[in-house]
C-alpha cells in the first residue's frame, strides 16, 4: 500500500479482555515495527518481524503480549488478559530491509483504552 | 545501551522567529539520528536523519539538525517558525548493534504563538 495502516483505530475494552491490533506495513518493506507509546512519552520498541522471523521479542512487557506475521505482510499484536497498564497507543512501523540507518515509517497508530 | 535525552519538554516561539529543540544523545557505537514530528491525531513523520555523511542535515519544512559528537548532540533548527509547526517532535537513535529498535526521547511540544 502506500503508506502503512493500522486498525483500529482506537479501542476501548474491558479489563481481563484480550484485544488484537492489526498493522499492514508498505508493501515492499521486509521489516515490521511495533511500538507502545504511553501518554507524553515517546514510542518505546516491542518487538519487530524480518519477513516472518521474529528475531527480538525483548521490548515486550509480558507473556501477555504476543504478536504474528505468518505470511511476511500483515502483522497482529495481541494483548491477552487486557489490564489498565496497557492502556497506550500502539504504533507499528516498516521499513525496506531492517538496516539501522534506514527510516522507519509509522502508521497512524491504534489507540488502546482499558477499562 | 544508547538513550535520548531532550532537553525541554515545552518550547513556545512567537510566529517568524527562530526554532531550537535540543537534543544529546548517548550511543556506545556508530549512530544513526533522527528527528520524527508528530501532528494530533497523526503517525509519526520524518523530518530528517544523520547517517554518517553530512554533519549539517537539511529536512523538510526547512528545519536542519547539526550532528556534533563531540558535544554528543543533535539539536534541530529552523530560521523561522511557521503556525503549521505546533507539534510534538522527538529526537530519535539507533545504532549499529544489530538491534533494529529506535530509542526515542520524551519529545518536545512546540507551540507557535502568532
Amino acid at each position: 500500500g502506500a503508506g502503512v495502516s493500522q486498525s483500529p483505530r482506537y479501542k476501548v475494552t474491558k479489563r481481563g479482555q484480550d484485544v488484537t491490533l492489526r498493522c499492514d506495513p508498505i508493501s515492499s518493506h521486509a521489516t515490521l515495527y511495533w511500538y507502545q507509546q504511553a501518554l507524553g512519552q515517546g514510542p518505546e520498541f516491542l518487538t519487530y518481524f524480518n519477513y516472518e522471523a521474529q528475531p527480538d521479542k525483548s521490548g515486550l512487557p509480558s507473556d501477555r503480549f504476543s504478536a504474528e506475521r505468518p505470511e511476511g505482510s500483515i502483522s497482529t499484536l495481541t494483548i491477552q488478559r487486557t489490564e489498565q497498564r496497557d492502556s497506550a497507543m500502539y504504533r507499528c512501523a516498516s521499513s525496506l530491509a531492517g538496516g539501522y540507518q534506514e527510516t522507519q515509517y509509522f502508521g497512524p497508530g491504534t489507540r488502546l483504552l482499558v477499562l | 545501551a544508547q538513550s535520548v535525552t531532550q532537553l525541554d519538554s515545552h518550547v513556545s516561539v512567537s510566529e517568524g522567529t527562530p526554532v531550537l529543540l535540543r537534543c544529546n544523545y548517548s550511543s556506545s557505537y556508530s549512530p544513526s539520528l533522527f528527528w520524527y514530528v508528530q501532528h494530533p491525531n497523526k503517525g509519526l513523520q520524518l523530518l530528517l536523519k544523520y547517517t554518517s555523511a553530512a554533519t549539517l542535515v537539511k529536512g523538510i519544512n526547512g528545519f536542519e539538525a547539526e550532528f556534533k559528537k563531540s558535544e554528543t548532540s543533535f539539536h534541530l533548527t529552523k530560521p523561522s517558525a511557521h503556525m503549521s509547526d505546533a507539534a510534538e517532535y522527538f529526537c530519535v537513535v539507533s545504532d549499529d548493534t544489530g538491534r533494529r529498535a529506535l530509542t526515542f526521547g520524551s519529545g518536545t511540544r512546540l507551540q507557535v504563538q502568532p
